[in-house]
């Protein structure tokens, strides 16, 4: 089974920064991946899907990127309502498996 | 409005069976596929198994032995069943449609294995 490993599992931005976060999957899934973000209390939200397609009313700050085995989701000028929890997940073949997530926190 | 939702008993006693509804609106079941995914109290997302559109379904194998996934699409309603349950099945249960990625989620309804 492909395994989806994140990084890093945490870390601590200011608002306005650049921030790029990390997804690895086991074997090459081409351009089939997604990525949610979670906040506490919250059912997860898609942001990003087939790697680099923003879902409809995602703020262009978000952006994913990448192919085969190595994903980024890169959040432009973060702001504070963008804490939470990144996770990333492979799509259309199964198992459509998660990655562990990353934590966003702000500073 | 696209919305799904489910439900189920909070509270299932160790070695019992686990039975869940979603419910869904705004689309139908012979269009869309829906997957299950479950979270442990502070951890990450899991993904369960389908019911793909067509009737068909696929699983997680480390839970393909305990669970079964089924509809009646006349109702909208997807159910889920697993048994064997132990403590480690306690999480918040979530069900989910898929378009692209997983792009509209129900609220959740969280579960809790004990005795």
């Amino acid at each position: 089974n492909i395994v989806m490993t994140q990084s890093p599992k945490s870390m601590s931005i200011s608002v306005g920064d650049r921030v790029t976060m990390n997804c690895k999957a086991s074997q090459n899934v081409g351009n089939n991946i997604a990525w949610y973000q979670q906040k506490p209390g919250q059912s997860p939200k898609l942001l990003i899907y087939y790697a680099s397609n923003r879902y409809t009313g995602v703020p262009d700050r978000f952006t994913g990127g990448g192919y085969g085995t190595d994903f980024t989701l890169t959040i432009n000028s973060v702001q504070a309502e963008d804490a939470a929890f990144y996770y990333c997940q492979r799509i259309y073949n199964s198992p459509w498996t998660f990655g562990g997530g990353t934590k966003l926190e702000l500073k | 409005e696209v919305q799904l939702k489910e439900s189920g008993p909070g509270l299932v006693q160790p070695s019992q069976t686990l039975s869940l509804t979603c419910t869904v609106s705004g689309f139908s079941l012979t269009d869309y596929s829906v997957h299950w995914v479950r979270q442990p109290p502070g951890k990450g997302l899991e993904w369960m198994g389908v019911m793909w559109s067509g009737g068909s379904t696929a699983y997680n194998s480390a839970l393909k032995s305990r669970l079964s996934i089924s509809r009646d699409t006349s109702k909208s309603q997807v159910f889920l069943k697993m048994n064997s349950l132990q403590t480690e099945d306690t999480a918040i249960y979530y069900c989910t449609r898929l378009l692209g990625g997983f792009d509209y989620w129900g609220q959740g309804v969280m579960v809790t294995v004990s005795s």
